[in-house]
């Protein structure tokens, strides 16, 4: 595609309820990241997939957080029992993956909203 | 990856040039210096990046000192579009995820 998209862009849920972020990246990039943005902080590295390979989870707050990417090009990000301090944007990015080439490119990403 | 400092806020005149100063003075020899900026509520944005050479795109050069421990991004001619927080990051390019480490930024006013 033209650029990284993210669905839902605007995501309001009810403490204790799972949710599903999905990111579509640019369609040539080996490389996705996802990040966590709190408001008037920077985006903080979640985990990141090379492909389908997940090589690093470290940045995920904790096991309520999960993410996919099965067949190497769409992936979802899945917070289970959501609480209120997961509220934030989460931002999705992606990259060529190659020496040289390795910019990542961000998504609009999706404000959600734990009430 | 090294830790960067850079200064909260600045302003800038419009049309002026707009000199962002970061200090990594830790940064080992083969981490690279990577600036991203965020405009309001939008995804960040590559702008450059370098090693130890000085480099210019169509967005921005980046000046890098010899010791290699401090450098400037510079927007040549600032228009009030540029206003954003820009990220000064370091990082290695390979044997690592990649992921990038945002620090606080500077905030960047571009004044009419």
């Amino acid at each position: 595609g033209a650029g990284v998209s993210q669905s839902p862009r605007y995501k309001v849920t009810k403490r204790g309820q799972d949710v599903t972020l999905r990111c579509d990246p640019i369609s040539s990039h080996a490389t996705l990241y996802w990040y966590q943005q709190a408001l008037g902080q920077g985006p903080e590295f979640l985990t990141y997939f090379n492909y389908e390979a997940q090589p690093d989870k470290s940045g995920l707050p904790s096991d309520r957080f999960s993410a996919e990417r099965p067949e190497g090009s769409i992936s979802t990000l899945t917070i289970q029992r959501t609480e209120q301090r997961d509220s934030a944007m989460y931002r999705c990015a992606s990259s060529l993956g190659v020496a040289g080439r390795d910019e990542q490119f961000f998504g609009p990403g999706t404000r959600l909203t734990v009430l | 990856d090294a830790k960067t400092t850079q200064p909260p806020s600045m302003d800038c005149a419009e049309g002026r040039a707009a000199n962002l100063p970061c200090n990594h003075s830790t940064i080992s020899g083969n981490e690279y210096v990577y600036w991203y900026r965020q405009i309001h509520s939008q995804g960040p944005q590559y702008i450059i990046h370098g090693l130890k050479n000085n480099e210019t795109n169509e967005m921005a050069s980046l000046i890098i000192t010899e010791d290699r421990k401090s450098s400037t991004l510079i927007l040549p001619h600032a228009t009030l579009r540029d206003t954003a927080v820009y990220y000064c990051i370091v990082r290695f390019r390979s044997g690592n995820t990649g992921k990038l480490i945002f620090g606080q930024g500077t905030t960047l006013q571009v004044k009419p």
